[in-house]
């Protein structure tokens, strides 16, 4: 057990429709990152939060949004679904930006 | 922007042989970092390298950074079905005093039936 915990796990939705994806990160840590993994690909990097405030964006569709909470927990919000937006999104966080990530299980995203 | 390049994408092996993978930076890495991901898994934090030369072996593992701090290998000697999964490397970029890590694309260990 990593100590991040993404919610939910599986999600089944409709082209055009909006879906918010959650993360807790481990206990203590600051950086939470976001993470699209399509099938048998690599981690795309999508946006970084440190503190609450956006660090770094990575190959973020406009569609999609983020935010860090006060309690440190996360959001991705994904807008306006497409098909290939059907990927495995994770969510990692470490101390900080040199320290090791831990990553939560992941939110399986289906588009249909 | 750095970018790390990780080759190869696919290694098909029969049980018992050896595994490498190679990461190579554009730029100098203040560290280095490996992971691990099961099929159907998440990525999971293996080790971090620091130091230039450095070598470090976790039982039939062995992790090296490059002298240059720019490149590092991951060896598995002997594989074992448990090895499967894509091994990721990752390495920190400074952007406006802000880092964040940036990762090599995977080298899947396939074993061969």
């Amino acid at each position: 057990d990593s100590g991040v915990t993404q919610t939910p796990k599986h999600l089944i939705t409709a082209t055009g429709q909006r879906v918010t994806l959650r993360c807790s990160p481990r206990s203590g840590d600051l950086s939470v990152y976001w993470y699209q993994q399509s099938l048998d690909q690599g981690l795309q990097f999508l946006i970084q939060y440190y503190n609450g405030e956006e660090r770094a964006k990575g190959n973020i569709l406009e569609r999609f949004s983020a935010q860090q909470f006060p309690d440190l927990h996360s959001e991705l919000n994904l807008s306006s679904l497409e098909l290939g937006d059907s990927a495995l999104y994770f969510c990692a966080s470490s101390l900080g930006g040199v320290s090791e990530a831990f990553f939560g299980q992941g939110t399986r995203l289906t588009v249909v | 922007g750095q970018q790390v390049m990780q080759i190869p994408q696919y290694q098909h092996v029969q049980e018992g042989e050896d595994f490498t993978t190679y990461c190579n930076s554009s730029t100098t890495l203040s560290n280095i970092q490996w992971y691990k991901q099961r099929p159907g898994g998440h990525p999971v934090f293996l080790i971090q390298l620091v130091k230039s030369g450095e070598v470090k072996k976790q039982k039939r593992l062995t992790f090296q950074f490059g002298e240059a701090k720019k490149n590092s290998s991951l060896h598995i000697t002997a594989t074992q079905t448990t090895d499967v999964g894509t091994y990721f490397c990752a390495g920190p970029e400074s952007v406006d005093s802000n880092y964040q890590l940036i990762w090599g694309a995977g080298t899947k260990l396939i074993i061969k039936p």
